[in-house]
């Protein structure tokens, strides 16, 4: 059974740096063409693609956002870390990590995401 | 990056009857390898999204027959051929073919 919950900060001030972290179970990063990924949802609104991390070590960026996103594993301790610098008010949502079997299989599980509110 | 078009927003559906959501993309989603990445997603009120239909017309593991996927190229439909209560949500297409993955803005299922 794959589960993931994603933990971290609710509430950040601007300029600050937020860092999340997703842990999951019931498959590995170690395994070809598995992949973990980043969607945000702004409340009321909707999804936006920000970032994945193959098994591989390869990561894929959201252009937009590139700058400032970083991505990494730990595929002893079954975690993707996600980090977004530079916070806005605008970057208000529900940020959700969902897990990548293969080309066909994107995001086929996901977490029950974490709210992170951007305010001073 | 490709622009995901969803229409209606938003469609109020009799229970039993059926329900469409059109998704069109900015260019062809067709992958170098041939296949076609279009994925649909369920969203229900307060919940995360689901994964429905995977490659334009493959129901993901547990999804109720009654949901089906069609299409090609730049255009494809989500039907849901009888609603039932539990369908209601914001439906979303989602391509996964060119970086950066992209979604469409959401179509509200509700019941009239």
């Amino acid at each position: 059974q794959i589960t993931l919950k994603e933990s971290g900060p609710t509430v950040v001030k601007p300029t600050q740096t937020l860092t999340l972290t997703c842990t999951f179970s019931g498959f590995s990063l170690r395994t070809s063409g598995v992949g973990v990924g980043w969607i945000r949802q702004p409340p009321g609104k909707g999804l936006e693609w920000l970032a994945l991390i193959y098994w591989d070590n390869d990561k894929r960026f959201s252009p937009s956002l590139q700058s400032r996103l970083t991505i990494t594993k730990d595929s002893s301790k079954n975690q993707v870390v996600l980090t977004l610098t530079n916070m806005d008010p605008v970057d208000t949502a529900t940020y959700f990590c969902a897990h990548r079997l293969h080309m066909e299989l994107q995001f086929d599980y996901w977490g029950q995401g974490i709210l992170v509110t951007v305010s001073s | 990056d490709i622009v995901m078009t969803q229409t209606p927003l938003s469609s109020p559906v009799t229970l039993g009857q059926p329900a469409s959501i059109s998704c069109r993309s900015s260019q062809s989603l067709v992958h170098s390898d041939g296949n076609t990445y279009l994925s649909w997603l369920q969203q229900r009120p307060g919940q995360p999204p689901r994964l429905l239909i995977y490659r334009i017309s493959n129901r993901f593991s547990g999804v109720p027959d009654r949901f089906s996927g069609s299409g090609a190229g730049t255009d494809f439909t989500l039907k849901i051929s009888r609603v039932e209560p539990e369908d209601v949500g914001v439906y979303y297409c989602m391509q996964v073919t060119h970086f950066p993955w992209t979604f469409g803005q959401g179509t509200k299922v509700e019941i009239k």
